[in-house]
């Protein structure tokens, strides 16, 4: 099966440092590369996304690096606040039909102290 | 405000009996999709359907059925089948090829 694999489960950042999730992939016929930010209680919500083509996307604090030949890509949170504490997941989406489906990393909690 | 509505928010279920979640949305897209979130495990897709009238199995629809009657409408129902249903249950909705968007879910327990 298709996978898409996170790490780490769970950071501990101090306010105003750096959060780096890492995530890795197996399938090269997959073309969008999402990030969800997730706070409990609640629904997934999209972050930033990406596509093979571009090695870095940057959206405010969020940079998602991807390396096409490494089949792996990240999420770096800049200035980490503790607003920012939340399960992040990446996800990966394949071409057209069934393959058009997100598969989801496991996710990793993230906890930014003050 | 457009979005996805999942109620309700929190389900109790009995020994064999079935229950249904709702899930409602007004972004006038076409693709619904069912996923099951437990601890640990991100989310897993139950069932998805791309076009009203039909819909497919995802990798975990084992004890599980949806109807898709409604392009706004896509009610997942858990059935006695299902051995395990505990679990936070999240719907979600997208333009083809575009990205998902989730509810808030509804967390099914076990009474």
């Amino acid at each position: 099966q298709q996978q898409v694999k996170q790490s780490p489960q769970s950071l501990i950042v101090q306010k105003g440092g750096i959060s780096i999730i890492n995530c890795a992939y197996e399938n090269t016929a997959f073309d969008y590369f999402p990030w969800y930010q997730q706070f409990p209680g609640k629904g997934p919500a999209l972050l930033i996304a990406i596509r093979p083509d571009v090695s870095e996307k940057k959206e405010g604090r969020f940079t998602i690096s991807f390396n096409k030949s490494a089949k792996q890509f990240s999420l770096h949170i800049m200035d980490s606040q503790p607003g920012d504490s939340a399960t992040y997941f990446c996800a990966a989406r394949g071409y057209g039909g069934s393959q058009g489906n997100l598969i989801f990393g496991k996710g990793t909690k993230l906890s930014v102290k003050p | 405000d457009g979005g996805i509505t999942q109620s309700p928010k929190y389900l109790f279920r009995k020994e064999g009996q079935n229950v249904t979640l709702s899930c409602e949305q007004n972004l006038n897209h076409d693709a619904m999709y069912w996923y099951r979130q437990d601890p640990g495990q991100g989310l897993r897709l139950i069932y998805y359907s791309q076009i009203v009238n039909d819909f497919q199995k995802g990798d975990i629809a084992e004890g599980y059925s949806v109807s898709r009657e409604k392009k706004e409408s896509f009610p997942l129902t858990v059935t006695s089948a299902q051995k395990n249903p505990t679990a936070f249950y999240l719907c979600a909705s997208s333009l083809q090829y575009q990205p998902q968007h989730f509810g808030d879910g509804t967390r099914l327990s076990i009474l």
